[in-house]
């Protein structure tokens, strides 16, 4: 069975300038979620989709970031402008039901950001 | 709100000692546990899970108990081997099915 997929790996920008990082979750899990993880610091959810509806983006900076997860399947995270700040590991996570439970979360390997 | 506190790291011990990493929450009601190991350059994945008080969850020779009383969900493992260096995270699941990491703590084992 195929893993939760991200893209890019890396990603070297500069302040002010645009990413968008691209997340493909495990087949047929309805809950998908965008962590940041800030380097020496637990994964923070920014937000939580349940199909394609947003089930919680309270600490989402809207500002500056937007998610969307058309169809229900795969999902996009766009930060524009950048800030210093942004820099950290961009972790996509899914899981089959939502909260459900399992309880398990399944991990991509990240996109790792870094802004000049 | 909902949170877990893990105990600084990082921790370096020698191939077949004692390990145990604190953990305590802090929860409205009472959340499912879990500890996440993340080994290097690989993605973060489910060591072990409780559900209720005094459940305890067990995987690959280590374990956590659910203590209510204490509010705590300490990892333990009788033996560590230099496998077992890695990035373990304390979480919970808040009452909006969101889950909340502690800050991990790096395990590192040397022969």
């Amino acid at each position: 069975e195929a893993g939760v997929a991200q893209s890019p790996r890396y990603k070297i920008i500069e302040k002010r300038q645009s990413v968008a990082f691209w997340c493909n979750p495990i087949s047929g899990h309805a809950t998908l979620y965008w962590y940041q993880q800030i380097l020496g610091q637990g994964p923070k959810l920014l937000i939580q989709f349940q199909n394609n509806g947003v089930v919680d983006d309270s600490q989402l900076p809207k500002d500056r970031f937007s998610a969307e997860r058309l169809k229900g399947v795969d999902s996009t995270l766009k930060i524009q402008p950048a800030k210093l700040e942004d820099s950290a590991v961009y972790l996509c996570a899914s899981s089959l039901v939502a909260g459900g439970f399992t309880g398990e979360l399944f991990f991509g390997e990240g996109s790792r950001l870094t802004v000049l | 709100g909902d949170s877990v506190t893990q105990m600084e790291g990082p921790v370096t011990l020698s191939e077949e000692a004692f390990l145990t990493i604190n953990c305590t929450y802090t929860a409205t009601g009472y959340p499912s546990l879990f500890w996440y190991v993340q080994y290097p350059g690989e993605g973060l994945q489910l060591l072990l899970k409780a559900t209720k008080a005094d459940d305890k969850g067990s995987n690959k020779g280590f374990e956590a108990t659910y203590r209510k009383e204490t509010t705590s969900f300490h990892l333990e493992k009788g033996s560590v081997q230099v496998s077992d260096s890695a990035v373990y995270f304390c979480a919970l699941i808040g009452p909006g099915n969101q889950f909340y990491f502690g800050t991990g703590t790096s395990l590192t084992v040397i022969p």
